[in-house]
């Protein structure tokens, strides 16, 4: 079984939806998480970063994290074209070797005009 | 402005060759690391650098290597041993720490001729 588990899709919805990607974790001590954001042919580009549980907004973008439950999640307000991308999440913790982060496979988001 | 560099973006090898992919930040990023990405299978850990003249095996090691003369430096080898090399290629820096997040270059993508 993946530590970190993200639905692949893919994902397609009209503009203006909001969307919820999530992630699932299985290993406890992981407490830094973060989003990345992938456009096709190109490197992921951070986009979120959270620390432990709670949400943090920033623009049309929430995340939110459960630890209790080993969820996070990323909400897109009033999706737009330019959301289209591969949105990955990713976490660490203090046990995690090195600086390593463990991703999960990544969402592919269509937003349709 | 800061950030990191891959070259090539497109690179085609041969049976039998070894080919290099150059990865250059100037970040002053202690640690850095090289991913495969395939498709449905998210990033997978090739090797990692914490300090120059030191790394370490990532998750898929076999077939690659790489050297880390200077920090601002650390490019990956595909060798011949390696024999599913087509793939996205991804360098990535980070400060040290396990609460830090990676930044990223834009790929390289290697084909097989």
């Amino acid at each position: 079984q993946k530590e970190v588990e993200q639905d692949p899709g893919p994902l397609s919805v009209p503009e203006g939806a909001i969307v919820s990607l999530n992630c699932t974790y299985s290993n406890s001590a992981f407490q830094y998480f973060m989003w990345y954001r992938q456009y096709s042919r190109k490197g992921p580009e951070l986009l979120m970063y959270t620390y432990s549980s709670g949400n943090k907004e920033d623009g049309r973008f929430t995340a939110q994290v459960d630890k209790s439950s080993k969820y996070i999640s990323l909400f897109i307000r009033d999706s737009q074209p330019s959301d289209s991308a591969t949105y990955l999440c990713a976490m660490s913790g203090r046990e995690t070797s090195g600086s390593r982060l463990t991703f999960g496979e990544g969402t592919q988001l269509t937003v349709n005009p | 402005d800061g950030g990191i560099t891959q070259s090539p973006k497109y690179l085609f090898r041969k049976e039998g060759q070894n080919v290099t992919l150059s990865c250059e930040q100037n970040l002053n990023h202690d640690a850095m690391y090289w991913y495969r990405q395939d498709p449905g299978q998210g990033l997978r850990l090739i090797y990692y650098s914490q300090i120059v003249n030191d790394f370490q095996k990532g998750d898929i090691a076999e077939g690659y290597s790489v050297s880390r003369e200077k920090k601002e430096s650390f490019p990956l080898t595909v060798t011949s041993a390696q024999k599913n090399p087509t793939a996205f290629y991804l360098c990535a820096s980070s400060i040290l720490g396990h609460n830090q997040p990676q930044h990223f270059g834009d790929g390289t993508r290697l084909s097989i001729l």
